[in-house]
């Protein structure tokens, strides 16, 4: 059975102060790990999808990296409106067609 | 401007009722997913559809039931059978292209159902 697990769960940042967001998980054939945003209220918006360990990707003050095991969302001099909740997602090999397994999430507050 | 329409934004649902959240989409997407989302929890699979006239149960199916009569529409009923309906609920679209399949979903703006 697919596994994400995310963390930290909460996350509190003064505006400014790099971090990074884990995202772990053990899948039998990873097809494409993917990264979302959540406003409170709001359904999840698409910011990245990682292919193959080693890749990278980036956003304005986000980049996102991958490995075999795991992927890191790291945010550079982050701002108060980056305050959100992260969302990884994983997708198997062929048998679960186009259907992603979610992790729960880390929730990111930046201060001013 | 394109995107995925979800109706009614709050519901309410008398004990015994069922209710109908509606989902459309105008991305002329092939798949769509049902999720349901629980407080500080991540997103769970409640049904999808990757073609019209066609739909797979996720992880969590009991006490719901969808249908796909048309490609931009996926409504999801909640039963009188589902015990703890209070949740928010998301639906979602993408394309479903041959070799396409790992395409990023997007999202509706969620559907909030609660008992009253």
């Amino acid at each position: 059975e697919d596994q994400v697990t995310q963390s930290p769960e909460a996350l509190r940042l003064q505006e400014g102060e790099s971090s990074s967001l884990n995202c772990s998980y053990t899948v039998s054939g990873l097809r494409g790990l993917f990264w979302y945003r959540q406003d409170p209220g709001k359904g999840p918006e698409f910011l990245f999808t990682l292919y193959s360990a080693g890749e990278e990707k980036e956003k304005e003050r986000l980049k996102a990296t991958l490995t075999k095991k795991e992927s890191f969302l790291h945010i550079t001099a982050p701002k108060p409106e980056d305050s959100a909740t992260y969302l990884c997602a994983v997708q198997e090999g062929e048998t679960s067609g186009s259907r992603l397994t979610f992790g729960e999430g880390t929730q990111l507050t930046v201060n001013p | 401007d394109g995107g995925i329409t979800q109706s009614p934004k709050y519901l309410f649902r008398k004990e015994g009722q069922n209710v109908t959240l509606s989902c459309e989409q105008n991305l002329n997407h092939d798949a769509m997913y049902w999720y349901r989302q629980d407080p500080g929890q991540g997103l769970r699979l409640i049904y999808y559809s990757q073609i019209v006239n066609d739909f797979q149960k996720g992880d969590i199916a009991e006490g719901y039931s969808v249908s796909r009569e048309k490609k931009e529409s996926f409504p999801l009923t909640v039963t009188s059978a589902q015990k703890n309906p209070t949740a928010f609920y998301l639906c979602a679209s993408s394309t479903n292209r041959q070799g396409s399949s790992n395409q990023p979903q997007h999202f509706g703006d969620g559907t909030r159902l609660s008992i009253l």
